[in-house]
């Protein structure tokens, strides 16, 4: 793989079911990211983590959990979904050498389409 | 608070020159982004202003004044792949990214 990967691409889910949706890196990024996009608003931080081992609450966190074991992967888990939660999901990465005044380059995956019934 | 407003639609030629605006409010700022995403696509990458003043990269130019929260995207010589959502993001304080809701560019032939 090149770059960062998302599963699954898209997926129809019930409402009160559990989902995990998993984002792989093979660009040795410290920092990674969980977005949402719904129609006529900007991307919305979800998670993030700045390096294996550590995470941090977005603007709209509430409803999903992330975990960060490794540089690699950053999976979101939605603990038990409700119709809110449909929207595109995006995970992105970065070097993670923010700071002083600068701000790096995100990298995205292609996306996972979620609709909760 | 942070803000970020960008138009939701413009128009353009193919051949032509279109300016997307994003003005922004933020008690930190860290820099501006302008990413592209063609629709059903992932946002890609296009340029990053961190200090005043016009950055040229081919037919893409961006401009950032921090004085008046304002920064532009010039596209030259448009062309039909052109056609995509233009997205604005800061930096905020925390180093995080604040995006705006995207500008959908419909280039015309």
């Amino acid at each position: 793989i090149a770059g960062i990967t998302q599963a699954p691409t898209s997926q129809i889910l019930a409402a009160g079911r559990r989902m995990t949706l998993r984002c792989t890196q093979d660009m040795r990024h410290n920092a990674m990211y969980w977005y949402r996009q719904d129609l006529g608003l900007g991307l919305r931080l979800i998670h993030y983590s700045n390096t294996a081992g550590t995470t941090g609450k977005g603007e709209v966190p509430d409803g999903y959990s992330v975990s960060r074991a490794n540089t690699d992967d950053f999976p979101l888990t939605l603990a038990s979904a409700v119709p809110s939660q449909t929207s595109v999901y995006f995970c992105a990465s970065s070097t993670g050498t923010s700071g002083r005044g600068a701000v790096d380059e995100q990298f995205f995956g292609p996306g996972t389409r979620l609709t909760v019934l | 608070g942070q803000n970020i407003d960008q138009p939701t639609e413009m128009t353009a030629t193919e051949g032509a020159i279109v300016q997307i605006n994003c003005t922004y409010q933020t008690s930190g700022f860290n820099g501006l982004f302008w990413y592209q995403q063609h629709a059903g696509e992932a946002p890609t990458f296009l340029s990053y202003n961190v200090l005043d003043g016009l950055e040229e990269k081919g037919r893409f130019s961006s401009f950032l004044s921090r004085s008046k929260g304002y920064s532009y995207l010039l596209l030259k010589e448009l062309q039909m792949k052109d056609s995509a959502s233009y997205l604005c993001a800061m930096g905020d304080s925390n180093y995080q990214l604040i995006w705006g809701a995207g500008t959908k560019l419909i280039i015309k032939p």
